[in-house]
């Protein structure tokens, strides 16, 4: 079974600065797809980026970026230019490639951050 | 189309009644999946459908839990004789078969708490 880890449960980071947030995940699979998710304070989780596995090129969107690392299993959350209304939790998320009805996502625990003005 | 909606927003009820919540995914989604989010958590997958059929469920779906999506559009989810362990934040979401690979759009979900 695939797992994801967020190591960090909270992180801080002045308005306008860039703070990067961590997720790490296990599997023994060659295809799949990595997600990040953006939850604000009791409101909908709202899909914030995408990764396939087979791209080495990383995603952007906008502030967002990510750092993937495949050999490393390795998919980072980089925010530029952080706004006050970036605070929320945010949640790494796999899903497998391989089909066959295996179509549920698995998340991690989740980052809270804090953007302080 | 608004977007997936929840109902209710938030539920109290006594152990050992029955619940149960209703999820409507965006129209033109043929896939409408049901997660839990206990506090603390990120999500975890319990069971998801393609039109009415389901298709997977999760060893977290115990036998106190049944899910319909009885004509591919509205789902329920049903909890019967409720323990406080279900106390949790119940979350729905929905995609379309072709475009499962870009992620899902879900609702704003039904805060269940058992007394």
């Amino acid at each position: 079974a695939q797992t994801v880890t967020q190591s960090q449960p909270e992180m801080s980071v002045q308005e306008a600065e860039t703070v990067t947030l961590s997720c790490t995940y296990d599997t023994s699979e060659s295809d799949y797809y990595l997600f990040w998710y953006k939850q604000p304070p009791s409101r909908q989780m709202i899909l914030v980026i995408r990764q396939e596995a087979y791209k080495q090129q990383n995603a952007t969107e906008n502030r967002f970026s990510v750092n993937f690392q495949k050999a490393a299993k390795s998919f980072s959350l980089k925010i530029s230019d952080s706004q006050l209304g970036d605070a929320a939790m945010y949640f790494c998320a796999y899903r497998s490639a391989s089909g066959g009805g295996a179509d549920g996502l698995t998340f991690g625990k989740g980052t809270h951050l804090i953007i302080q003005p | 189309d608004t977007g997936v909606s929840q109902d209710p927003r938030h539920k109290i009820t006594k152990r050992g009644q029955n619940v149960t919540f209703r999820c409507d995914p965006i129209s033109e989604h043929n896939r409408l999946y049901w997660y839990r989010q206990t506090l603390g958590q990120g999500p975890e997958f319990l069971t998801y459908f393609q039109n009415e059929a389901q298709l997977e469920k999760s060893r977290l779906l115990s036998d106190r839990f049944s899910a319909e999506r009885p004509k591919g559009s509205f789902s329920t989810l049903e909890i019967q004789r409720t323990e406080q362990g279900d106390s949790a934040m119940y979350l729905c979401a929905s995609s379309s078969w072709d475009r499962v690979t870009y992620g899902y759009t879900f609702g704003s979900g039904t805060r269940l708490t058992v007394v």
